[in-house]
């Protein structure tokens, strides 16, 4: 298993403004992922987060507007770029091993933006 | 995109009866799991039934799978008030993936005292 730490856990932003979340896995891990949840809502994937490499971005999300890095096996970033109200949601991260088994879930970021 | 529906939307019972949550979804999958997520929090999960599967147990959680329906369900018996939480279907879709999961829209499960 794996347990996984994010920052900040919710933080109320300003229109126009950016904010980096942080996801921390206590081990090594393959898969590293990244999902929003809109309020009342499921989840959706934002992006596979990429060891080394640029994140892998489901239709609908684009690198300019939540740019990813991923710089070793245990630690991600998220950032959600010239936010606006639409943007405000919970922001998971996940872990996996990549063998077809269970994904970890970070406790979530709650972002309001205003 | 979503793949999973999840029926019903809510759900509210006394506590000690059972609970069941189904879930439908469109391609072919490799394994379907179940998650639960308690007031806006992380997700936990709970149990994972791979194509090949037709049902699997974990302590008071029943999961079947029925691919030629492209359904699952969820049995919660005997319902502890704990349990209230939204609960989540969740697949990972076989031909390259990649590993993600598609998940459903969830059930509120409401466990009255």
């Amino acid at each position: 298993s794996a347990v996984i730490s994010q920052k900040p856990s919710r933080d109320i932003c300003q229109r126009g403004t950016s904010l980096t979340i942080q996801c921390q896995v206590d081990s090594q891990v393959t898969m590293m992922f990244w999902y929003r949840q809109q309020p009342g809502q499921s989840l959706t994937l934002i992006a596979t987060a990429n060891q080394g490499s640029e994140a892998t971005y489901e239709s609908g999300f684009v690198i300019d507007k939540f740019p990813i890095s991923r710089p070793n096996l245990t630690f991600s970033t998220l950032t959600v770029s010239n936010m606006s109200p639409e943007d405000s949601s919970i922001y998971l991260c996940s872990a996996g091993t990549g063998e077809g088994g269970e994904q970890f879930f970070g406790p979530g970021t709650r972002l309001t933006v205003l | 995109s979503q793949q999973g529906e999840e029926d019903p939307q809510a759900l509210s019972i006394q506590e000690g009866e059972n609970a069941t949550m189904n879930c439908s979804y469109k391609t072919s999958i490799n394994n379907l799991q179940w998650y639960r997520q308690n007031s806006g929090r992380g997700l936990v999960h709970l149990i994972l039934i791979r194509s090949n599967e037709r049902e699997k147990h974990s302590g008071r959680l029943r999961v079947t799978l029925d691919t030629s329906k492209k359904s699952s369900s969820l049995l919660i018996t005997a319902s502890r008030a704990a349990d209230t939480a939204s609960y989540f279907c969740a697949t990972e879709n076989s031909g390259g993936s990649n590993y993600k999961l598609t998940f459903g829209k969830g059930t509120l499960l409401t466990v009255n005292p």
